[in-house]
């Protein structure tokens, strides 16, 4: 089966600084690779997503990169501010037939200091 | 507004007890998903269920069980619960089979077994 492999376990940056979490998959075939965020006490929410026939996607202050021969991907947030502590889950999927579930990555703790 | 609702947000069990965490959802979705979520290990999936009386395991099925008998609805059972299976257990749904989307989750169930 998929195995992600997700660095750093805790990130700390100082506000405005920029944030990047690294993902690595060991499936080939996987070919959709979603990000979650969960604050604190509250469920998983999906920010962003990326397919495999695409390289890089941005969403105003993030955005995610695929390097489908190095098999990772990685999530880059900007101009952080103390909203976007949380703790950060990178996932993989293989779409190719039938509904399996995301195998998620140990999670990334974010943490934005003033 | 997708809703993905966990009947207990808390429950406290003996071990050797027979647990039903309930969920429903009120989109219409195919998919649905039981994971559970523990520090450091992140969100692992236990089954999933892509149609009415159908399911399938997922990484860490031993010691659980599942039902789907209405398409809203699935549920996840344990039926004799033990000290280990003490953690939060989350709910998630998602739309079309053989697809890839976004998942749903809900707020969670925090379950301690004694």
């Amino acid at each position: 089966g998929e195995n992600v492999e997700q660095h750093p376990s805790t990130l700390s940056v100082q506000e405005g600084d920029s944030a990047v979490i690294k993902c690595t998959y060991s499936d080939s075939a996987s070919n959709y690779f979603p990000w979650y965020k969960q604050e604190l006490g509250k469920r998983p929410q999906l920010i962003i997503d990326i397919r495999s026939n695409v390289g890089e996607k941005k969403d105003q202050r993030i955005a995610v990169t695929l390097n489908k021969t190095a098999k990772h991907f990685s999530l880059h947030i900007t101009e952080t501010q103390p909203e976007d502590s949380a703790v950060y889950f990178c996932a993989a999927q293989y779409s190719g037939g039938g509904a399996d579930g995301l195998t998620f990555g140990k999670g990334t703790h974010l943490i934005i200091q003033p | 507004d997708v809703k993905v609702t966990q009947s207990s947000r808390y429950l406290v069990k003996r071990t050797g007890e027979k647990v039903f965490l309930e969920c429903v959802q009120d989109m219409d979705h195919e998919n649905m998903f039981w994971y559970r979520q523990d520090p450091g290990l992140g969100l692992r999936l236990i089954y999933f269920s892509y149609d009415v009386k159908m399911k399938e395991k997922g990484d860490i099925p031993e010691g659980y069980s599942v039902s789907r008998e209405k398409k809203e609805r699935f549920s996840l059972i344990l039926e004799s619960a033990s000290t280990n299976q003490t953690s939060m257990y989350l709910c998630a749904s998602s739309f079309l089979t053989g697809s890839t989307g976004e998942l749903f989750f809900g707020e969670g169930s925090r379950l301690t077994v004694l």
